[in-house]
């Protein structure tokens, strides 16, 4: 158990629909990553939050969002779904000591979120 | 693009045997080459973050190395157990934030 929680663990909806899903990092980790793992693709960086302001972004669809709150959780929101957003979506979290240095951290994964869109 | 390769795709041993397998990334702006081991059904798991070039790592029956100049990382399994099976991930981290590059793994099967 990495202390990394994520909700739900499962969520099936259909296209167009819009879903949030919750992470909330191990306790002291002011970092948030969001990772999304597609059938045929590794697992793709989406988005960095740190102690609460977007540090880094990857291929993030306009349709996708995430926030960090103070009490450091974070929430992605997918919206507009389609077929091809089925995928197993997981948060990460790391202390980022010196946040120059946030590549040399060690990131804890949390169990992953499996969204289906029908 | 860039791009972390990860080789071979998948491999099968027979309990015992010792294995390794390769992990490639670019060589220019090198922050950090990460290690995880991803169970089925589970979360990926760190195992090493390595910085420096010419960084060995050691965890019990696994051990990895780092060239940073040709741009490769070396995992190495010791006397594999069947519960080492798992998909082996490595991440590369090209710049001061967070954001890792994965390849997409290379599967390893060990049979009793």
């Amino acid at each position: 158990d990495s202390g990394v929680t994520q909700t739900p663990k499962h969520l099936i909806t259909a296209t167009g629909q819009r879903v949030t899903l919750r992470c909330s990092p191990r306790s002291g980790d002011l970092s948030v990553y969001w990772y999304q793992q597609s059938l045929d693709q590794g697992l793709q960086f989406l988005i960095q939050y740190y102690n609460g302001e977007e540090r880094a972004k990857g291929n993030i669809l306009e349709r996708f969002s995430a926030q960090q709150f103070p009490d450091l959780h974070s929430e992605l929101n997918l919206s507009s779904l389609e077929l091809g957003d089925s995928a197993l979506y997981f948060c990460a979290s790391s202390v980022v000591v010196g946040e120059e240095l946030a590549s040399t951290d060690t990131q804890y994964f949390g169990p992953g979120t499996r969204l289906t869109v029908l | 693009i860039l791009n972390v390769e990860q080789s071979p795709q998948s491999l099968h041993v027979q309990e015992g045997d010792s294995t390794n397998f390769t992990c490639s990334f670019p060589s220019s702006n090198f922050y950090a080459l990460h290690w995880y081991r991803w169970e089925t059904a589970k979360s990926p798991e760190a195992l090493f973050v390595m910085t420096l070039n010419g960084d060995e790592k050691k965890k019990g029956r696994i051990s990895a190395t780092l060239n940073t100049k040709e741009g490769y990382s070396y995992l190495y399994i010791k006397g594999s157990q069947p519960e080492d099976s798992a998909t082996y991930l490595c991440a590369f981290g090209y710049n001061q934030g967070g954001k890792l590059i994965f390849g997409q793994g290379t599967e390893l099967s060990v049979k009793p």
